[in-house]
């Protein structure tokens, strides 16, 4: 499975834009490019996921290199309730039942009031 | 809508009890799947289904059971508790076909096995 890395940590002020940066070198051309977050004894949240070309949503942008071995989720403005851990995940569409998301251990991140 | 829930939220087991956790979803999923969490890390995968009938293992599968008899439910079961299988547990489902690619996660199930 292709896997991602993402910084641990990472400390962003309130009503500021946040660029949480995630690695996938190894992607294949069938992987999907997810993000989730998970705030504080709650359960995973979708925020926006991508193939190849750049997305947004409600919630967030999801900017995609060209060569599709780095991503970037944009918050545009953000806010105590953005404080999460925020998973960046590869998912191959392609093979039919595969349902297996690698979350990995995320960046975590801190909003300063 | 109550999208994807989980019961019961908390629960304490003595090794070797056995219990079930319950998953239920109202948005008709053809997809569902049980994850566990540990402490400090990621969420990774015990069992899944593609549709009633259906189920397959995940990356962590063994002591744990599972069955899909209807849409909506997709109970996990323990057998034999033991003390490495506390953690906390989520249940999550998504709708059929490719472009359907957002999982609905339920509010998680905090174990501990004494």
């Amino acid at each position: 499975d292709a896997k991602t890395t993402q910084p641990n940590s990472m400390e962003s002020n309130e009503e500021e834009p946040v660029h949480l940066p995630c690695n996938h070198s190894t992607i294949s051309g069938t992987d999907y490019i997810h993000w989730y977050r998970q705030l504080p004894s709650q359960g995973p949240e979708y925020v926006i996921h991508g193939l190849t070309s750049n997305v947004n949503n409600r919630m967030a942008s999801l900017a995609i290199a060209e060569d599709r071995k780095s991503s970037t989720l944009i918050l545009h403005r953000a806010t105590l309730r953005d404080a999460a851990v925020y998973y960046c995940i590869l998912r191959d569409a392609v093979n039919f039942g595969n349902e297996k998301l690698t979350f990995g251990t995320g960046t975590r991140l801190t909003i300063i009031p | 809508n109550a999208g994807v829930t989980q019961t019961p939220k908390f629960q304490v087991l003595k090794t070797g009890q056995s219990m079930t956790l319950q998953c239920a979803q109202d948005m008709n999923h053809e997809y569902m799947s049980w994850y566990r969490q540990d402490p400090g890390m990621g969420l990774r995968l015990i069992h899944y289904s593609v549709g009633a009938g259906i189920t397959d293992q995940g990356e962590v599968p063994n002591g744990y059971n599972v069955s899909r008899s209807t849409t909506e439910d997709f109970p996990l079961r323990l057998l034999s508790a033991a003390p490495s299988q506390t953690s906390v547990y989520f249940c999550a489902s998504r709708a059929d076909g490719t472009l359907n690619e957002k999982l609905f996660f339920g509010s998680g199930t905090q174990l501990s096995v004494l």
